[in-house]
């Protein structure tokens, strides 16, 4: 069983803060990682595939970064948003195009 | 638009009543597949299909049957749901290459009593 942790769990942070997330996965057998942003009675929503290593990815105030050799990837959000509220799912994909996805990080911005 | 859908979005069902959850995708994708959802346990696969006539096991397959007989419909079938198979289930549809973004239907809350 693939083992893909995320921390931290959740994060409670103020509307203009900068905040960031670690997604670790194994280092072996590496296709793809994967981002998405979940919002509660919505699907998730993909932000970012990353196949690289060092690949960087950036879609308006979030982006990310992928270390394959070492087994992470970190999700930053610059100036947190309240609509920027949502729980951060990180995903590893195998061969056979399955994800195998981590817990998430629930992020929840005060006005 | 381009989409995955989902019916029902919420069922409510009683032990050993067969039942069928429908998955459609308009964007032609070859790849489809079916998650489940529970507290604390992340999202896991049930079941994949790369092509039509094609299906794999998941992490989870066991109580869950699928079939793939046209590209673009992926239907869970659950021949005698019982409790422990209560969850909220995605499908999702890709194209075949790792870098593919993977698009998830809205979601069904299934209760089984």
């Amino acid at each position: 069983i693939l083992n893909v942790e995320q921390s931290p769990q959740s994060l409670h942070v103020q509307e203009g803060d900068s905040t960031n997330f670690t997604c670790s996965f194994p280092s072996s057998n590496f296709y793809a990682l994967h981002w998405y942003r979940w919002e509660t009675a919505k699907s998730p929503e993909a932000l970012f595939v990353m196949t690289l290593n060092g690949d960087e990815k950036k879609k308006g105030r979030i982006s990310a970064t992928l270390n394959t050799k070492e087994g992470y990837s970190y999700l930053y959000i610059k100036g947190s948003q309240p609509e920027d509220s949502a729980t951060y799912l990180c995903a590893f994909e195998t061969g056979r195009r399955a994800l195998t996805f981590g817990s998430g990080t629930r992020l929840q911005v005060q006005p | 638009e381009a989409q995955v859908t989902q019916n029902p979005r919420y069922l409510i069902t009683v032990t050993g009543k067969k039942l069928t959850v429908t998955c459609s995708q308009n964007m032609n994708h070859e790849y489809m597949s079916w998650y489940r959802q529970d507290p604390g346990l992340g999202l896991r696969q049930i079941y994949y299909s790369m092509n039509v006539e094609v299906t794999d096991k998941g992490d989870v397959p066991e109580g869950y049957k699928v079939s793939r007989k046209e590209k673009r419909n992926f239907p869970l079938i659950l021949e005698s749901p019982s409790p422990n198979q209560t969850s909220l289930y995605f499908c999702a549809s890709g194209g075949r290459d790792a870098v593919d973004t993977q698009y998830f239907g809205p979601g069904t809350r299934l209760t089984v009593l």
